[in-house]
């Protein structure tokens, strides 16, 4: 059954260490998303990538990096820079049509202390 | 950046209606909802393209009106199972103007649907 993959489902780390949540693909998507969910706030974008070999910045980048060398990953670094990084962390995937939903794996819930 | 969604909470009885508003500040693409129960992933429930459609689903439905940025998603004659957080998403033109991609959400709307 085709579906999106992330892994783990907790992540435990240690304050000042880098952290990549993975997120895999095999629905054949174009686009690739990453969101960010705390309590009250929603779900916030933190970087999306339509095509292979680019990816733009979301509203909430700062302390994130990713990277989308293959079309069905799009893996996500929380850096030490990320002031507050405890959170459900969300991937999701579309087709590259306007009129495509979005497609969510089952999310990482972080915990940083 | 983020659409607006109104109201933050709602609370039913089975078979009472609710209407759940998402509105934006910048020109629309197209408006998304889906539902997340408690835990889980979201899940997709509707899109609506400019052109101000209105689609349905069963006891759901949404319309879109462009020109005011804004969407409304019905639910009508409520089941337990309607019960979640509801979230709209909006999808306008990215930086270069030319094309879709950046889909942003609201901060939710919780339905709480009691016997």
């Amino acid at each position: 059954d085709g579906g999106i993959t992330q892994s783990p489902k907790y992540l435990f780390r240690k304050e000042g260490q880098n952290v990549t949540l993975s997120c895999e693909q095999n629905l054949n998507h174009d686009a690739m998303y990453w969101y960010r969910q705390d309590p009250g706030q929603g779900l916030r974008l933190i970087y999306y990538s339509q095509i292979v070999n680019d990816f733009q910045k979301g509203d909430i980048a700062e302390g994130y990096s990713v990277s989308r060398e293959k079309k069905e990953s799009f893996p996500l670094t929380v850096t030490s820079a990320q002031k507050n990084p405890t959170a459900f962390y969300l991937c999701a995937s579309r087709a590259g049509r306007v009129s495509s939903p979005l497609h969510f794996g089952n999310g990482t819930r972080l915990t940083v202390t | 950046q983020q659409p607006v969604q109104s109201p933050q909470a709602v609370i039913l009885r089975e078979g009472e209606d609710a209407v759940i508003n998402c509105s934006s500040s910048k020109a629309l693409y197209s408006v998304h909802w889906y539902r997340q129960k408690h835990g889980e992933a979201p899940v997709f429930l509707m899109i609506l393209l400019k052109g101000g459609e209105q689609k349905g689903h069963e006891k759901i439905s949404a319309s879109f009106n462009e020109k005011k940025q804004q969407s409304s998603l019905y639910l009508t004659a409520s089941q337990l199972s309607y019960s979640g957080t509801y979230f709209c998403g909006t999808e306008g033109p990215n930086a270069g103007g030319t094309s879709y991609g950046k889909l942003t959400f609201g901060q939710g709307t919780i339905l709480t649907v009691h016997p």
